[in-house]
């Protein structure tokens, strides 16, 4: 199956600052990508997607690249507040469509 | 929009017992997850309802765990009986239709096996 890896598992930023994480999957058949922010006692919630047949994506201050040679997909946070500071997943849609996920990178932003 | 509902927020029993998680989809929302977190890992599928019926049970321990979605609305998730590496929060999520589209989550179900 699918298995999905991200890197760093912990990054702490300066308020101000961009964040970017990187996740590389396995599957070259995934052709879906969310990314996932999850705040302490909460549900993950969907932030930002991208899907095979593009190669970025942006909202905001979030904007996700995707490169399919290499099999590895980034989120990238600019101008970073404290309210960023949450565990984001990435996650890969196997061909049965089930999402396989990451096991998620602490961000920390300082103020 | 009403979210994901689920219910219970925490729950702890002891090794063996049983336990019973309920959870209310988003309205209108045709596929319905179950999902497992293990402290320090990210969400894995346990099983996957479309409508009322299973697309996807492959990740599910049924000799102890299993769920029912009746009449394609709310599902239930049921272990018996539990074991110690049980201990996890259980999450919820719907999507309106099966795969590649958005699925919200609820707020989870934290369970502590003792």
């Amino acid at each position: 199956g699918e298995n999905v890896e991200q890197h760093p598992s912990t990054l702490s930023v300066q308020e101000g600052d961009s964040a970017v994480i990187k996740c590389t999957y396995s599957d070259s058949a995934s052709n879906y990508f969310p990314w996932y922010k999850q705040e302490l006692g909460k549900g993950p919630q969907l932030i930002i997607d991208i899907r095979s047949n593009v190669g970025e994506k942006k909202d905001q201050r979030i904007a996700v690249t995707l490169n399919k040679t290499a099999k590895h997909f980034s989120l990238h946070i600019t101008e970073t507040q404290p309210e960023d500071s949450a565990v984001y997943f990435c996650a890969a849609s196997e061909g049965n469509n089930r999402l396989a996920f990451g096991k998620g990178n602490q961000v920390v932003v300082i103020p | 929009e009403a979210g994901v509902a689920q219910s219970p927020r925490y729950k702890i029993i002891e090794k063996r017992q049983s336990v019973a998680f309920w959870c209310n989809p988003i309205s209108g929302h045709a596929t319905l997850y179950w999902y497992q977190q293990i402290l320090g890992q990210g969400p894995k599928l346990l099983i996957q309802f479309q409508n009322n019926g299973v697309v996807d049970d492959s990740q599910l321990p049924k000799d102890r765990f299993s769920a029912e979605r009746l009449k394609g609305v709310d599902s239930t998730l049921k272990i018996q009986p539990a074991k110690l590496e049980d201990s996890a929060v259980y999450l919820c999520a719907s999507s309106q239709r099966q795969g590649q589209t958005e699925a919200f989550f609820g707020q989870g179900t934290r369970l502590t096996v003792v």
